[in-house]
């Protein structure tokens, strides 16, 4: 089946500094891309949909300019937290569309924690 | 790799019919979370279990977790159009931080 990774699958950093996390689908390609926040057994909030070769589209309330997304190639995208905080702090989930019927396929997520 | 394969994929039921959707992991798993989503929503987290053999119930929904912590099933009682969307489940292993999801199963009710 469809497999995306995310890396790295969790990461500790200071306060004031930039961390970068990668979405990759394996073996498909995927035009549009997905990321998420996840709180604690709590449903996934979306922050922004990502389309290969154009620029993401942000969910009301989310910084653009905080959470830089790229997504350069069909079957990679990334999410940059700049200058991030300890409220950044949390579980950061990706999601890939794909397929023949553009099924979603889910990452392993990320776990940010900032210190 | 680590994998939760989850089954069937799809599965088209009359309203009122009943709907089951199974999930399997390679490893054993400290716990296992429900997502529903709707067609052209996101995921809405539904239950967490933890606890070996346990069974959990949302009205219609019932939730377990096998004996050995490496399989689980959602079955719902008497579907109607608002149960309509695909059901995930996502196994969480403590010590890599992750979640496994299963691709999902799509519930269609048939007109």
């Amino acid at each position: 089946g469809a497999v995306v990774s995310q890396h790295p699958s969790w990461v500790i950093c200071k306060s004031g500094t930039s961390v970068k996390i990668e979405c990759r689908s394996l073996d498909f390609q995927a035009t549009t891309m997905f990321w998420y926040r996840q709180f604690p057994k709590q449903s996934l909030m979306l922050m922004a949909t990502s389309n290969e070769g154009s620029k993401a589209t942000y969910e009301q309330g989310v910084e653009k300019d905080k959470f830089l997304i790229n997504h350069a190639s069909l079957t990679l995208s990334t999410l940059t937290v700049t200058s991030a905080h300890p409220e950044d702090s949390s579980f950061y989930i990706c999601s890939a569309e794909g397929g023949e019927y553009y099924e979603q396929y889910f990452g392993p997520g990320t776990r940010l924690t900032v210190t | 790799g680590q994998q939760v394969m989850q089954i069937p994929q799809y599965q088209h039921v009359q309203e009122g019919e009943d709907f089951t959707t199974y999930c399997n992991s390679s490893t054993t798993l400290s716990n296992i979370q429900w997502y529903k989503q709707r067609p052209g929503g996101h995921p809405v987290f539904l239950i967490q279990l933890v606890k070996s053999g346990e069974v959990k119930k949302q009205k219609r929904l019932t939730f377990q977790f096998g004996e050995a912590k490496k399989n689980s099933s959602l079955h719902i009682t008497a579907t109607q159009t608002t149960d309509v969307g695909t059901y995930f489940c996502a196994g969480d292993q403590d010590s890599n931080y992750q979640l496994i999801w299963g691709a999902g199963t799509k519930l269609i009710i048939k007109p």
